[in-house]
């Protein structure tokens, strides 16, 4: 069964530095998306990704994060100067259409900003 | 989005029935109910969707009633690696897709 690919797997940065996560979705996707979810609490949508751009993001996806599908094969995010509480897991995930069924999930990156 | 409400824990012996409930009073005609599930911190796995009539597919049934305001998610025969925390979505106004998760409902399946 096809799987989104999601590398590292854990990750350990300083605050402050600049880190970016790695994706290679489902090759006939054409939706991506990243979410975060911090240690004991809910799945957080951060933002979607179609056609080479975003088509929605979050509060929480402020300036410091970003977004990019650099080839035809990877979907990057990139937070700019890491906080303390960026500390989460960060899950990708890719679809065929904008529908909230048939997403497939990564096994995400955990993210720790010591 | 449809405000859902899932109870925040349920046990389950092995090889029963898990029958989690969920309530949507408030959705609206074109929302569906989606349900995913996560397995101990893993990515979230989608299970089943369903706007008005029960569906069924490989791994659970929706059951939906005639009002819409409620559904419930049925593992026919719960196995211990179905212990996870399950997620009654109701969306249908967001054309990007996005998920909108709450607490959902803890399952933990007993030997």
């Amino acid at each position: 069964e096809p799987e989104v690919t999601q590398t590292p797997s854990h990750q350990v940065t300083q605050m402050g530095q600049e880190v970016i996560l790695r994706c290679v979705p489902i090759s006939n996707h054409l939706y991506f998306y990243w979410y975060r979810q911090i240690l004991g609490q809910k799945v957080e949508f951060l933002v979607s990704f179609y056609n080479n751009e975003i088509s929605e993001k979050s509060e929480i996806f402020d300036d410091q994060f970003s977004v990019e599908r650099p080839d035809g094969s990877n979907f990057t995010l990139k937070i700019r100067s890491t906080k303390l509480e960026d500390s989460a897991m960060y899950f990708c995930a890719s679809s065929e259409q904008a529908t909230a069924y048939g997403y497939t999930f990564g096994s995400g990156t955990r993210l720790t900003v010591v | 989005d449809a405000k859902t409400t899932q109870p925040p824990s349920m046990d389950c012996a092995e090889g029963r029935a898990a029958n989690l409930p969920c309530n949507h009073s408030t959705i609206s005609g074109n929302e569906y109910v989606y349900w995913y599930r996560q397995i101990h911190s893993q990515g979230p796995q989608y299970i089943i969707h369903g706007l008005k009539n029960n569906e069924t597919n490989e791994m659970a049934s929706l059951i939906i009633t005639e009002d819409r305001k409620s559904s419930t998610l049925i593992l026919p025969h719960a196995t211990l690696r179905d212990t996870a925390v399950y997620y009654c979505i109701a969306d249908g106004s967001s054309n990007t897709g996005k998920l909108i998760f709450g607490q959902g409902t803890t399952l933990q399946v007993k030997p």
